[in-house]
């Protein structure tokens, strides 16, 4: 089946640091990638929406410029969230779509983030 | 928007038992999918639906997509431990694809006693 890989699973940083996130597809071509985030027991929210070699398309109150969104590759993804803070901590997955006709995109396994 | 109300919040239910969880919305949805969450992974996709009536099975679960094409069901017999997790119902925004965009339901979060 469809394999997303997301890394790193895990980070903890200080606050003020800028963290990048990779998102690949390993066994097909991504023409769209995901970017969502996700409290704890809460569902997935949106932040943005990433095709290849154009700019996302960021959801309503997610501040591009603080979450940079890279998608160079029809098989990587990266998000960066700039400067962090304690308020950025969150778990961040992302899934990856063909774009092939009821082919569902598929997810990474998330990267939990922590800021101190 | 489009919003999904999945129902119930929460399963707490002893090994064995059949579990069965629904997905509703005022709005048509042309896709319907389930998706499994274990602790600190990401969304496994269960099962996709894509016509009204259907049902389809994998294993131990059954879902189906709603006649109305506003609801949906996914049922799990025989549960085990490791059906423990969050199951999500997750639809494509209007006039979108299974590939596009989706709206999540809130999700339901299910525990087993062994």
């Amino acid at each position: 089946g469809a394999v997303v890989s997301q890394h790193p699973s895990r980070v903890i940083c200080k606050s003020g640091t800028s963290v990048k996130i990779e998102c690949r597809s390993l066994d097909f071509q991504a023409t769209t990638m995901f970017w969502y985030r996700q409290f704890p027991k809460q569902s997935l929210m949106l932040m943005a929406t990433s095709n290849e070699g154009s700019k996302a398309t960021y959801e309503q109150g997610v501040e591009k410029d603080k979450f940079l969104i890279n998608h160079a590759s029809l098989t990587l993804s990266t998000l960066t969230v700039t400067s962090a803070h304690p308020e950025d901590s969150s778990f961040y997955i992302c899934s990856a779509s063909s774009g092939q006709y009821n082919q569902p995109q598929h997810f990474g396994d998330g990267t939990r983030l922590s800021i101190l | 928007g489009q919003q999904l109300n999945q129902n119930p919040q929460s399963m707490f239910i002893q090994e064995g038992e059949d579990v069965s969880m629904n997905c509703t919305s005022s709005s048509i949805f042309n896709t319907w999918l389930w998706y499994k969450q274990d602790p600190g992974e990401g969304p496994v996709l269960l099962i996709a639906l894509y016509k009204a009536g259907e049902l389809t099975s994998n294993g131990r679960l059954t879902a189906q997509f709603g006649i109305t094409r506003k609801d949906s069901f996914l049922n799990i017999s025989a549960s085990i431990p490791s059906d423990v997790g969050i199951y999500f119902c997750a639809g494509p925004n209007a006039g979108g694809t299974s590939y596009g965009k989706l709206t999540f339901g809130q999700g339901t979060i299910l525990t087993v006693h062994p």
